[in-house]
């Protein structure tokens, strides 16, 4: 079992939809990114948070340490949002290293 | 652009052959990490700089892997005698700030194709 999970792995939906993509982990940790991912490698980090909420544009993540689980939110979803979502966790005990889940797919339809 | 470089993008090589890849970070940044990504794959930690100091190791980066930061600003990830199992993309990042107030910035990343 990963420690680190995403669900869903491929997401489809029609422009304008509210979008949730699910990050679940098992292992301690001091932190969680949400990174975007486009076509070609290019990896962008759009929030680190390790309590709470974080809101930027289109863009919502919340975590709950209790329940090592974080949900990563995009409103009134555009084409433009298609790439692949990752998140990651920077794990309690080890300075700098991240673990990485294996991403989810987001696809909106115009 | 993120403003983290990595060169070359693309790197076909036959295997047993030599390779080294090139990051540059934001220049302020004191911390450079490398990772390696595979098809349909989260990237994997592979060792991380602290300005010249590398702190960190992964149990994935072999003898045949070394890297170097040596005056804490540019990166080499040098892979000897490559196998095709190294095939992938490897990417760079950099970050300044502690906690919450830590970014991370990829560079676009280097893929490897092990013949």
């Amino acid at each position: 079992k990963n420690e680190v999970e995403q669900s869903p792995q491929n997401l489809t939906a029609q422009e304008g939809e509210f979008i949730t993509i699910n990050c679940s982990y098992s292992v301690g940790i001091s932190a969680l990114h949400w990174l975007q991912q486009h076509p070609g490698g290019g990896i962008v980090s759009l929030f680190m948070l390790s309590s709470g909420k974080k809101k930027h544009g289109r863009l919502i993540a919340t975590i709950n340490i209790q329940e090592k689980h974080s949900s990563l939110h995009i409103t009134a979803s555009h084409p433009r949002d298609s790439a692949v979502y990752i998140c990651a966790a920077t794990t309690s005990g080890s300075a700098r290293q991240l673990t990485f889940g294996s991403g989810t797919q987001l696809t909106v339809l115009p | 652009d993120t403003g983290v470089s990595q060169d070359p993008r693309h790197k076909i090589t036959k295997r047993g052959q030599n390779v080294t890849f090139r990051c540059d970070p934001i220049s302020e940044h004191n911390r450079l990490y490398w990772y390696r990504q595979t098809l349909g794959q989260g990237p994997e930690f592979l060792t991380y700089f602290q300005n010249e100091a590398q702190l960190e190791k992964s149990r994935l980066l072999s003898d045949r892997f070394s890297a170097e930061r040596p005056k804490g600003s540019f990166s080499t990830l040098e892979i000897q005698r490559t196998e095709q199992g190294d095939s992938a993309m490897y990417l760079c990042a950099s970050s300044l700030g502690w906690g919450e107030l830590e970014k991370l910035f990829f560079g676009s990343g280097t893929q490897l194709s092990v013949l």
